[in-house]
């Protein structure tokens, strides 16, 4: 039982490249979100999906796109990097569809836009 | 807008003291919850406690929750060297459907051995 993965770990880009983050969890949850930490910011919630085939949009959903197409997997993609989106980008899911239990954390992505 | 707005934003205490960290947040909740980030990690949760709870223990770990107030409170007791970390709440609006849970800033806590 592997909890939440994300992949990769770390990433670099170029201003206006593309790129998925990939995250996966092995818990069967139907609530999976995703967000994005910088200094002095806390986390702030970029989307978040109660499960397969139904996304919504969190605090900051500009730059970003989200899919769910299997319960397992929630994939975050930034269609045209820019310098304002390097961050720390953490998946989540919970057990609770409503999102109002416990959430558990990947790792995370260290993502630098350049 | 954050939710929840931890304070104090840093804590330096020595081993064996307390160390308590506050929250407020702005609109009714259905619960609120604490989570914990060591370095350069992900969040752990820690604790939830519903809005019809006042007080709820855990360990070292006791919270409160004063909705009058929309006010929480994390005390750990006792603390050691490896609960030097940062902590969060975590709230999410009581409006019935799906939540938004939302994260405050931060309380980073140092613990000197």
């Amino acid at each position: 039982n592997a909890g939440v993965t994300q992949t990769p770990k770390f990433q670099v880009l170029k201003t206006g490249q593309s790129m998925t983050l990939q995250c996966a969890q092995d818990m069967n949850h139907e609530y999976m979100s995703w967000y994005r930490q910088d200094p002095g910011m806390g986390l702030r919630l970029i989307h978040y999906s109660v499960g397969a085939g139904i996304t919504d949009q969190g605090e900051v959903p500009n730059g970003y796109n989200v899919s769910r197409s299997t319960t397992e997997d929630f994939p975050l993609r930034l269609l045209s990097a820019a310098p304002s989106q390097t961050s720390v980008y953490f998946c989540a899911s919970s057990p609770d569809r409503t999102g109002r239990s416990i959430q558990y954390f990947g790792a995370g992505t260290r993502l630098s836009v350049l | 807008s954050q939710q929840g707005e931890e304070d104090p934003q840093a804590l330096s205490i020595q081993e064996g003291e307390n160390a308590t960290m506050n929250c407020s947040y702005k609109t009714s909740i259905n619960n609120l919850q604490w989570y914990r980030q060591n370095s350069g990690r992900g969040l752990v949760h820690l604790i939830l406690i519903r809005s019809n709870e006042r007080e709820k223990h855990s360990g070292r770990l006791r919270v409160t929750l004063d909705t009058s107030k929309k006010s929480s409170s994390l005390l750990i007791t006792a603390s050691r060297a490896a609960d030097t970390a940062s902590y969060f709440c975590a709230t999410g609006p009581n409006s019935g459907g799906y939540q938004k849970v939302t994260f405050g800033t931060g309380t980073k806590l140092q613990v000197i051995p």
